[in-house]
Parts: structure tokens; C-alpha cells; sequence
């Protein structure tokens, strides 16, 4: 069975400074993808990057990257340059054998 | 333009009452989903269809019926409601089935059953 896990139940991090939330997972579907959505104290969730297991590369969008490790199964978010506005809840997610799967999530605290 | 939307927003209703939640997308994907996010904030797929046909019955009880009137509606019916069906429900749309197929989400529904 495919499992994700965050350890992290909340965090805190300076405004400006870059923080990074943890995500392992586990699966044995050979092919499989990694996601990172936020949840903003208003409920929406919002699609912030993804990973493909075939990837080489890590993936980057904006002030966001996945730091992907495969060998040790884990799918880390880096936020650079933390603004107040990312203060929410960030879900760590993987597709595999049909259906997307979510970590309990992690709450970001920025402080000024 | 919304991309995904939902109805009701806001949904409070008696036990054993029947309730229906809407969702529409407006992206042109084939695949619709519904997931149930409870109290302790745990999101976990209820199911999914692709091009109208049910792919994914996560052991949901049949008390909660999705219909797929065509590609870009996912409607799901709830009969005899329960205290335990409080939850917020979301409806997300991806354009493939596959890994590769990003999920995007509706804003949710937040049921009380009273």
C-alpha cells in the first residue's frame, strides 16, 4: 500500500528566509507522481508543484522547489524568500496505482 | 474564470436528511474526483471518473452516490445523512488519470450535520 508521511505538525519561519518541509513516502508502483498543495486559512486548495519519479531533475516553480530523493523516498518543499502570505497548511501528495494519496499535512507559521 | 466551482459553499442540514453537492469545471478535463476532508484536516479520495465512468470507489458507503451527467459535471448525493458525514468536500479535475495529471480543486463544501 502507498503511504505518505509529514513529520513536521507545524513550523515556524522568519519572514524572508527560506524553510523547508519534509515529505516521505513509500510505494511500490514503479511509476509515480509527487505533488505539493497549500491550504490557506479560507479552505482552497492550491496546486503549488509537482514531481514525476522519472524526473531527473528537480523541479522549480517561482519560490518554490522539490528537493526529490528517490533513494530514500522523499519529496522535500523549499520555500525561498518566506512571505507572510504563506502562512497555511501544505499537504504533501503522491499519485500511484490510480488515485492520489495525502500526507497529514504541516502547518506554516511566517512571522515578520 | 472559475476553473473549478462548487456548490453549495455551505451546507448545514439534519441527520437523515438527503443533500446533493455540485461541482462543474470550466478546464476541459476528462477526469473528475471527490475527495472528503475531516475534522482533523485527513484528505482522502472518495472517487474518481474519467469520461463519465466511475473509475475509483475508495469503500465509500453507497448511502453517497456520485452522478457524471457529462465530462465537466461531478455531482454527488448523500442520503441519510449522519453526524459523521460533517466534513468539507472537494471536487478536483485533472486532464489525465495518469501521474502526470495535475489535480486542481474547487474551493470545497463544508457540511454540518446536526
Amino acid at each position: 500500500a502507498q503511504k505518505i508521511t509529514q513529520t513536521q505538525p507545524g513550523m515556524f519561519v522568519q519572514e524572508k528566509e527560506a524553510v523547508t518541509l519534509d515529505c516521505t513516502y513509500d510505494t511500490s508502483d514503479p511509476s509515480y507522481g509527487l505533488f505539493w498543495y497549500k491550504q490557506p486559512s479560507s479552505g482552497e486548495m492550491i496546486f503549488l508543484i509537482y514531481q514525476g519519479s522519472y524526473d531527473q531533475q528537480n523541479a522549480t516553480e517561482g519560490r518554490y522547489s522539490l528537493n526529490f530523493q528517490k533513494a530514500r523516498k522523499s519529496a522535500n518543499l523549499v520555500i525561498s524568500a518566506s512571505q507572510l502570505g504563506d502562512s497555511a497548511m501544505y499537504f504533501c501528495a503522491m499519485f500511484s496505482y490510480g488515485k492520489l494519496t495525502f500526507g497529514q499535512g504541516t502547518i506554516l507559521t511566517v512571522h515578520p | 474564470d472559475t476553473a473549478v466551482s462548487q456548490t453549495p459553499k455551505y451546507l448545514v442540514t439534519q441527520m437523515g436528511n438527503d443533500k446533493s453537492i455540485k461541482c462543474e469545471q470550466n478546464l476541459g478535463h476528462d477526469t473528475m474526483y471527490w475527495y472528503k476532508q475531516d475534522s482533523k484536516k485527513f484528505l482522502k479520495i472518495m472517487f474518481s471518473y474519467n469520461n463519465k465512468e466511475l473509475i475509483i470507489n475508495e469503500t465509500v458507503p453507497n448511502r453517497f452516490s456520485p452522478k457524471s451527467p457529462d465530462k465537466a459535471h461531478l455531482n454527488l448525493h448523500i442520503n441519510s445523512l449522519e453526524l459523521g458525514d460533517s466534513a468539507v468536500y472537494f471536487c478536483a479535475s485533472s486532464q489525465a488519470i495518469g501521474q502526470e495529471g495535475t489535480q486542481y480543486f474547487g474551493p470545497g463544501t463544508r457540511l454540518l450535520v446536526l
